[in-house]
C-alpha cells in the first residue's frame, strides 16, 4: 500500500523560501500524476501544483510565479519551493497521489506537515 | 478562480439522511463528471469518498452516495452515524486549472 510522507521545516521566516519533501513508500511513480495541496482555516484546501511522472507539470495560477515542484524518482520524493513567502502561506501541506489520468481524483494523501510562516 | 461553494454546516440525528450541496459553474462542475467527495477528520489528512459524481472506491459504505444537476453537485449520508461527524469537501476538475478546485467545506454535526 503507497504511503506518503511529507517532511521540512516547520517554521519560515517572511519573504524567505518554504521547502518541503514528499517521500513515497510501498509503491512507484510510474504513471501517476502527484500533487502538492495545501489547507489553511481561512480558505480550506487549495491544490497548488502537480508534477506528472513523465515530466508535465502545471501550477494553480495564483501561485504560479512562486512554486517549482519536482521529482526524484530514483530516491522516490517529491519535492516543493514555495518563495516569497507571507503569513498567508501558513498552512497544512500534504503532497498527494491523483490517478493515471488529470481528471483522476487524488486519492492517496500524506499525514501533512503545518508550516507556520512568521 | 474561486472554491466551489458549500453550506457551512449541516446536522443531522443518529439514522437520518442528510444532504451536502456543491455549487460551481459551468467550467468546473457544470462541465465535467469529475466532481469527487472528501471526508475529513480533525487532524486528519482529506479521505476519498466519491468519484466521477457518483462512484465510490473500494471500502466505502453505500451510505455515501453521490448526484449531480447542472452547476451543483450533491452528497448524500443516508443512516447517519456519529463517527460521520466531520468535515467534507467537494472538487471537481476546473477549466481554469486545468486540474482540481475545491470546495470551501462543510462541517457536519451529528445530533
Amino acid at each position: 500500500q503507497v504511503r506518503l510522507q511529507e517532511s521540512g521545516p516547520g517554521l519560515v521566516k517572511t519573504s524567505e523560501t518554504l521547502s518541503l519533501t514528499c517521500t513515497v513508500s510501498g509503491g512507484s511513480f510510474t504513471y501517476y500524476y502527484w500533487s502538492w495541496i495545501r489547507q489553511t482555516p481561512g480558505k480550506g484546501l487549495e491544490w497548488i501544483a502537480y508534477m506528472h511522472y513523465s515530466g508535465t507539470t502545471n501550477y494553480n495560477p495564483s501561485l504560479k510565479s512562486r512554486v517549482t515542484i519536482s521529482l526524484d524518482t530514483s530516491k522516490y520524493q517529491m519535492s516543493l519551493n514555495l518563495t516569497s513567502v507571507t503569513a498567508a502561506d501558513t498552512a497544512v501541506y500534504y503532497c498527494a497521489r491523483g490517478g493515471t489520468s488529470n481528471f483522476d481524483p487524488v486519492d492517496v494523501w500524506g499525514q501533512g506537515t503545518m508550516v507556520t510562516v512568521s | 478562480q474561486s472554491a466551489l461553494t458549500q453550506p457551512a454546516s449541516v446536522s443531522g440525528s443518529p439514522g437520518q439522511s442528510i444532504t451536502i450541496s456543491c455549487t460551481g459553474t459551468r467550467s468546473d462542475v457544470g462541465g465535467y463528471a469529475y466532481v469527487s467527495w472528501f471526508q475529513q477528520h480533525p487532524g486528519k489528512a482529506p479521505k476519498l469518498l466519491i468519484y466521477e459524481v457518483i462512484k465510490r472506491p473500494s471500502g466505502i459504505s453505500n451510505r455515501f452516495s453521490g448526484s449531480k444537476s447542472g452547476n451543483t453537485a450533491s452528497l448524500t449520508i443516508s443512516g447517519l452515524q456519529a463517527e460521520d461527524e466531520a468535515d467534507y469537501y467537494c472538487s471537481s476538475y476546473s477549466t481554469p486549472m486545468k486540474y482540481v478546485i475545491f470546495g470551501g467545506g462543510t462541517m457536519l454535526t451529528v445530533l
